[in-house]
């Protein structure tokens, strides 16, 4: 079975600055797909971005970016500009090539971003 | 846009009761689950399915059981509520496939935050 493990269970950063959340996983699959998802307080679960194994390539979506390193088994996720908005709980998944996506999420437990003004 | 109804945001029940937790989604998704959140857990997935009528255990099945009688309705079910199932229980969907589209993210309701009491 899959684990997702993110070792900050709390990050705080000052506005306008950059911060990186990091995110482990163990699997023995060569083929998969991970994700970052942020929840507001409104609980409201936000993609936030996704990123392909078999890519080398990390991903980008504006302010948000990843460090995808395959055989480290790691993909952390760098916030940079960082904004009130962008205060939230974020949580990296993983997702099984096989099964047709049908086999749902595995999740870390979490980390509580705190924006400081 | 996508979207996944949760048919209440919160709900008080008492010990041994039946509960149920609706789940409504508008895009013709296959793939439906049902996860439990709690503080410093993340996401675990108790229950999901693939088609109508069809069911698979997730990582935390016991004490709850599923009904999928119509392709948009996922229904979570609690045959007699006890108070360790008080929790944030949320409900996703996503479209079935291979390749690329298992890079397509699950979408999620709100949530129900039930408490038992």
């Amino acid at each position: 079975a899959q684990t997702v493990t993110q070792s900050q269970p709390e990050m705080s950063v000052q506005e306008a600055e950059t911060v990186t959340l990091s995110c482990t996983y163990d699997t023995s699959e060569s083929d998969y797909y991970l994700f970052w998802y942020k929840q507001p307080p409104s609980r409201q679960m936000i993609l936030v971005i996704r990123q392909e194994a078999y890519k080398q390539q990390n991903a980008t979506e504006n302010r948000f970016s990843v460090n995808f390193q395959k055989a480290a088994k790691s993909f952390s996720l760098k916030i940079s500009d960082s904004q009130l908005g962008d205060a939230a709980m974020y949580f990296c998944a993983y997702r099984s090539s096989s099964g047709g996506g049908a086999d749902g999420l595995t999740f870390g437990k979490g980390t509580h971003l705190i924006i400081q003004p | 846009d996508v979207k996944v109804t949760q048919s209440s945001r919160y709900l008080v029940k008492r010990t041994g009761e039946k509960v149920f937790l609706e789940c409504v989604q508008d895009m013709d998704h296959e793939n439906m689950f049902w996860y439990r959140q709690d503080p410093g857990l993340g996401l675990r997935l108790i229950y999901f399915s693939y088609d109508v009528k069809m069911k698979e255990k997730g990582d935390i099945p016991e004490g709850y059981s599923v009904s999928r009688e119509k392709k948009e309705r996922f229904s979570l079910i609690l045959e007699s509520a006890s108070t360790n199932q008080t929790s944030m229980y949320l409900c996703a969907s996503t479209e079935s496939g291979l390749g690329e589209l298992l890079n397509q993210p699950q979408h999620f309701g709100d949530g129900t935050r039930l408490s038992i009491l």
